[in-house]
Parts: structure tokens; sequence; C-alpha cells
């Protein structure tokens, strides 16, 4: 059975902190592995990762593959109150399907 | 430009009846996929459009779930005879196939008493 497993499912932090987002995934025909930010409804989109090794970079915001050890990790620097939401990862096959980690719960304390 | 969108968005509907929703993709998308997300879980693929292609239906839980598309844009997500346990959230999403950076609509949430 195919699965994404993301860790922790809740995390509370304040202001300034850095925090480190894991999530580790067992699945077939892998293609591409992507992190969404969810605020309220409907995710967004933040990194699509391909390769093993090269760090994906946004502002605060940075992740990286390990294909051999089937994991990935997200990294927020200096976090703000803003950044609060649940950070969703998804493992897309080939035939464009996506299996969704049940997310983790940020919240940023000011 | 516009994103994707979807209607209506919030449903309450009671046990037994027919419900409707709709999604407009982003003009130009040719995949479109439809998910549901239950309260404290990840999300749930349901459909994927591609095209002119089959659509990908293995997501769909149940045959009283039904998803139709218009060419390369509107698309209807059909749920016949609602039971308490279809009360969620569905979103639909649009990406240029093949890069698959989806772009996801605001979703509906579905209330099933």
């Amino acid at each position: 059975e195919d699965k994404v497993v993301q860790s922790p499912l809740s995390l509370v932090v304040h202001e300034g902190d850095t925090v480190t987002l894991n999530c580790s995934y067992e699945v077939t025909n892998f293609r591409s592995l992507l992190w969404y930010k969810q605020e309220k409804k409907a995710p967004t989109f933040l990194f699509m990762l391909t390769s093993s090794g090269i760090e994906k970079k946004s502002g605060r915001l940075s992740s990286i593959l390990d294909k051999k050890e089937l994991f990935s990790i997200l990294n927020i620097t200096a976090t703000q109150t803003g950044d609060s939401a649940i950070y969703l990862c998804a493992v897309e096959q080939y035939g464009n399907k996506l299996v969704f980690g049940a997310g983790t719960i940020l919240r940023v304390k000011s | 430009g516009a994103g994707v969108s979807q209607s209506p968005s919030n449903k309450v509907t009671e046990k037994g009846k027919d419900v409707e929703l709709r999604c407009d993709p982003i003009s130009g998308h040719t995949a479109l996929y439809w998910y549901r997300q239950r309260l404290g879980q990840g999300l749930e693929f349901l459909i994927y459009f591609q095209g002119n292609s089959a659509p990908d239906k293995s997501g769909l839980p149940s045959d009283r779930f039904s998803a139709e598309r218009t060419g390369e844009s509107v698309s209807t997500l059909t749920i016949q005879r609602t039971q308490q346990e279809d009360s969620a959230v569905y979103l639909c999403a649009s990406s240029l196939a093949p890069v698959n950076e989806q772009y996801f609509g605001p979703g509906t949430r579905l209330t099933v008493t």
C-alpha cells in the first residue's frame, strides 16, 4: 500500500525559531515529491523535488529530497506568525496521481 | 490571471439527496483533479482527467460518485444519495500536464445532515 507519513503531526514554536518538517514515503512509481502549504481550505504549492541532494530554496523556506532513504524535509527559518498553516507532503506517481500525507500543523506564536 | 474556481463554496444537504459540485480550471490546463479532505485527514485522490483520455477513476470511493468534464474546461462531481460520511471539503486542482504543479481551487465544503 502506498503511503506518505509526515512528522510531527503538530508543532508550536515562537517567532524567530527554525523548524524542520519531515516526510517519509513508501510509494510505487515515484516521480516527484511536492510540498504544499494549506491555510483555510486550498493548499498552495511550495516545492517540487525530483532529484536527491539538491536543495530548493524560496526565501526562508528550503527543502531537500533523499531518494535512497525515501524522505524529504522542509525547513523554515526565522518563523513568522504568517507561517502558521498545515504543511502537506505529497508524492507524485507516474500516471499523475498524488499520494498525500496527513500534514503537519504548524503554529507560530508571537 | 484567474485561478481555479469552485462552486458552491458551501453546501448543506440532507442525507439521501444528490449534489453536484462544479470546478472551473485555469484556462489552458489540460489536467484536472478532484480530491476530498475529511476533517483532520490528508487529501484523498478521487478522479483525474487529462485531455481527451479516459479519466482515471480509481480513487472514487463508491458508485455513488461520478464526475464529468466538458472538453478541457468545466468539471462536475456528482454524489448521489449522499451519506453523512460524504461530509468533507472537495477540492479541485488543475495543471499543465506533464508538469505536475497543481493549482488548487478554494474547495466546496459539503455537509450532509
